[in-house]
Parts: C-alpha cells; sequence; structure tokens
C-alpha cells in the first residue's frame, strides 16, 4: 500500500514570496490533516478534512495560509505572503476517518523562507 | 498549545538498555498515542492506548497511562541503534485530533 506523498520535499523562498505545497493521501482515507512543525517542537495542526469538506481550520492563519481538498482526495496548502517565521516542516496525514484513530504521515515539506 | 509535554527533551543511553519518556498532558482524553520521528523524515504511529485502559504492550514497547495523574510513560526494552529518534505523545479528541507534545530526543549508542 502506497503511503502518504508530499511534494515539493524542500521548498527555498524569500519573506514574501508564495509557496504551495501538494498532498496525495493514503487510497480510501477520507480524512485529511496538514501539520505546521518548527524545529524542537511537536507537531501542530493547521487544517481537518473530511473528504472535501474542512472539519476545523481554527488554528489556520486564514489572512496568509490557505487549503483546499477539492475532489476529497489531494490537497494543497499554500502560503500568500510568507514571513520568517513560517519556516517549518509541513506534514500531511490521513486517516480512514471518523472510526480510526490512527494517523498516517507523509514525509513532509521543509520550507524555509530567507 | 501543546497538550503534552514529553519528559526528558533528550536521552542518551547505550545499546542494550532500556529507555523510559514520560509524558504529561493537561485536559480529558479519548486516547493517547506515541508517534516516532526519524530525522527529516514523518512520523510513524507506534502505540494507541485507550483512556480506559492502564497498560499495553507491543513489542519492545511498553505504553502506561495514569489518567489521575494525566501522565503516560513509554518503554522500550533492549533498545537498538535503530531506536533513535524523537518520539512524541499526542492526545486525541472526539474529533479525531492530535495534539502533540514537544518530543523526546532519544539517541542510542552502539
Amino acid at each position: 500500500e502506497a503511503g502518504v506523498a508530499q511534494s515539493p520535499r524542500y521548498k527555498i523562498i524569500e519573506k514574501r514570496q508564495s509557496v504551495a505545497f501538494w498532498c496525495n493521501p493514503i487510497s480510501g482515507h477520507a480524512t485529511l490533516y496538514w501539520y505546521q512543525q518548527i524545529l524542537g517542537q511537536g507537531p501542530k495542526l493547521l487544517i481537518q478534512f473530511q473528504n472535501n469538506g474542512v472539519v476545523d481550520d481554527s488554528q489556520l492563519p486564514k489572512d496568509r495560509f490557505s487549503a483546499e481538498r477539492l475532489k476529497g482526495v489531494d490537497s494543497t496548502l499554500k502560503i500568500q505572503p510568507a514571513k520568517l517565521e513560517d519556516s517549518a516542516v509541513y506534514l500531511c496525514a490521513s486517516s480512514l476517518g471518523v472510526s480510526s484513530n490512527t494517523q498516517y504521515f507523509g514525509p513532509g515539506t521543509r520550507l524555509t523562507v530567507l | 498549545s501543546q497538550q503534552g509535554e514529553e519528559d526528558p527533551q533528550a536521552l542518551s543511553i547505550q545499546e542494550g538498555e532500556n529507555a523510559t519518556m514520560n509524558c504529561s498532558y493537561k485536559t480529558s482524553i479519548n486516547n493517547l498515542q506515541w508517534y516516532r520521528q526519524n530525522s527529516g523524515r514523518g512520523l510513524v504511529h507506534l502505540i494507541l492506548i485507550r483512556s480506559n485502559e492502564r497498560e499495553k504492550h507491543s513489542g519492545r514497547l511498553r505504553v502506561t497511562l495514569d489518567t489521575s495523574k494525566k501522565s503516560s510513560s513509554l518503554l522500550i526494552t533492549a533498545s537498538r541503534a535503530a531506536d533513535t529518534a524523537s518520539y512524541f505523545c499526542a492526545t486525541d479528541n472526539s474529533a479525531r485530533q492530535l495534539t502533540f507534545g514537544s518530543g523526546t530526543q532519544l539517541t542510542v549508542l552502539p
């Protein structure tokens, strides 16, 4: 079974530029999560999707971050414009849905904002 | 904010020794999970313990949960160099959302 795929793996941009991350969850997984992990910390939930609907985006800085999961499968996370403090690893995870507690994580995208 | 806090922040042991990591959390939970993260990689689920369980085993892993003290511990027995990683506890709520602690960096020396 293929795992959660993310791209790109690394991205370096200058502040005020835009960036987008892509995630392909495990086939059949209804729930998709985006996390931000700052160096030395645990992951922090940004947004949770159930199929193509948003369950919780209360931790997403909506003035600059946006995310979508239009067809209930792949998802993109965008930052526009980026700030220095956005430097982090962005992790995507998926799970079967409300019946499952276990999340499966992708390798993450390491973003560096200069 | 982080729900859980792991202790210690860093742990260095010799191969073959046991490693114990502790986690404390603040609010009521449905379940508590432990994840491992190798450097530069995503997180891998290790074990889940439900709020009505006190102890659980999986291979070389032993997890305990004390809901009265809002704490959990992860024991890795007979550690190997390949166990070198960061270990995170995470509590989950009814919406299946995980709140992670800050992690313990375990180094197993050969």
